[in-house]
């Protein structure tokens, strides 16, 4: 089955500077790769996801890559900010059929001020 | 009013007991999904529902079983509680459209502690 990896486990950048998590997966079959944001107390929340047949995608500050081949996505941050403070995750699956979400372990990220 | 809502938000138990988790959602979404988060692990799948009919075995689902009650209720039942099940539990649901799952919503988890 899938498995993802993601690093690092946590991660601390100052305010207004670039934040990047990066996520590998093991199963080429994977094409639908969501990421979420869990704020303290709450459920996790789709912030921007991303389907094989693009390479990279961008909503403001935020912005994912994806490199099929080498079988990895990554999550960038810019301009940084404290609300950004979270933990987040990134996930990969079938786009379709039971789309059976595989997550990684969880990247903790804090915004210094 | 929350679109996913799970209760109880908070539970203490003791080993051997039987326990209920409650999931309802307002979305009208027919896919339903039970999680479990541990520290360093990440979100982990147990039981999904396609629909009231529709059970499906997850990753982690031995010592748990689920019921689908009606389109918006989702339970999860842990009938004999272990320690090593203390965690946070979420429920997500999300719609088909077009033969493609969409986005899945998450509820604001249970956070589980079994003694």
């Amino acid at each position: 089955g899938e498995n993802v990896e993601q690093h690092p486990s946590t991660l601390s950048v100052q305010e207004g500077d670039s934040a990047v998590i990066k996520c590998t997966y093991s199963d080429s079959a994977s094409n639908y790769f969501p990421w979420y944001k869990q704020e303290l107390g709450k459920g996790p929340q789709l912030i921007i996801d991303i389907r094989s047949n693009v390479g990279e995608k961008k909503d403001q500050r935020i912005a994912v890559t994806l490199n099929k081949t080498a079988k990895h996505f990554s999550l960038h941050i810019t301009e940084t900010q404290p609300e950004d403070s979270a933990v987040y995750f990134c996930a990969a699956s079938r786009v379709q059929g039971a789309q059976k979400l595989v997550f990684g372990q969880g990247t903790r990220l804090t915004i210094n001020p | 009013d929350a679109d996913v809502t799970q209760t109880p938000r908070n539970r203490i138990t003791k080993t051997g007991k039987r326990i209920m988790l409650e999931c309802s959602q307002t979305k009208g979404h027919d896919r339903m999904y039970w999680y479990r988060q541990d520290p360093g692990l990440g979100l982990r799948l147990i039981y999904y529902s396609f629909d009231v009919k529709d059970i499906n075995k997850g990753e982690i689902s031995d010592g748990y079983s689920v019921s689908r009650q009606a389109q918006a209720k989702f339970s999860l039942s842990l009938e004999s509680a272990i320690p090593n099940q203390t965690a946070l539990y979420f429920c997500a649901t999300s719609d088909l459209a077009g033969g493609i799952t969409d986005t899945q919503y998450f509820g604001p988890g249970t956070r589980l502690t079994v003694l």
